[in-house]
């Protein structure tokens, strides 16, 4: 089985402080993971994947299968970041592949 | 030349009613899901088809029945609406092995009254 979990439901930082929003999954192959942002009333956007290992708007994240985490982190927070964040895992599962969600974090970035 | 279009955006109706959603992907991908997202934000898959062919079916009650015409197409029927099913719905696409991700839809809010 696979999971993914998202232990803060809420997030609040002020601007420019840095944000760390966190991740940690279970699954008993090799996952692929990555992070969506859902800006109020729209669509899931893909942030990052963690094979590819860009930055995206100033955000990172980095695949720790020891600690089975994969945090996404930015040093500098934005106004525009305001937004859900959810992680998610990539696994195969009977005959197919399925993206796993996290519950989600909402970010809130106060001026 | 959106990726993964869905329609209606928004969808009214009484319980008991029948109502169909339309999703369409012009990305060459060959498999499409169908997600709900619950007021608590919850993303759960409910099903995903690859080439036609219904791969994943997650615990979804018998009156939720997906259709895929083509690959390029994953219509979802809902027979009966209840007051529960209430939730924005989206569609999504990728390629078989998901390794890039999945591209989503703008979602369809349904509201059953």
């Amino acid at each position: 089985a696979q999971r993914v979990t998202q232990p803060e439901k809420l997030l609040s930082v002020f601007k420019g402080a840095p944000v760390e929003l966190k991740c940690n999954y279970s699954y008993s192959g090799s996952p692929e993971l990555f992070w969506y942002v859902q800006y109020s009333r729209q669509r899931l956007q893909l942030l990052l994947r963690h094979i590819s290992r860009e930055s995206i708007k100033g955000f990172t994240a980095d695949l720790n299968k020891g600690e089975t985490s994969f945090h996404l982190k930015k040093p500098f927070a934005q106004e525009e970041d305001s937004a859900m964040y959810y992680c998610a895992l990539s696994g195969r599962t009977g005959g197919g592949n399925k993206l796993t969600f996290g519950t989600g974090t909402q970010l809130k970035v106060e001026l | 030349d959106t990726a993964v279009s869905q329609t209606p955006k928004y969808l009214v109706t009484q319980m008991g009613n029948d109502k169909s959603i339309k999703c369409e992907q012009n990305l060459g991908h060959d498999t499409m899901y169908w997600y709900k997202q619950d007021s608590k934000k919850f993303l759960k898959i409910m099903f995903s088809y690859n080439n036609k062919e219904l791969i994943i079916n997650e615990t979804v009650p018998n009156r939720f029945s997906p259709k895929s015409p083509d690959k390029a197409h994953l219509n979802l029927h809902i027979n009966s609406l209840e007051l529960g099913d209430s939730a924005v719905y989206f569609c999504a696409s990728s390629q078989s092995y998901g390794g890039d991700g999945y591209t989503f839809g703008s979602g369809t809010r349904l509201t059953v009254v």
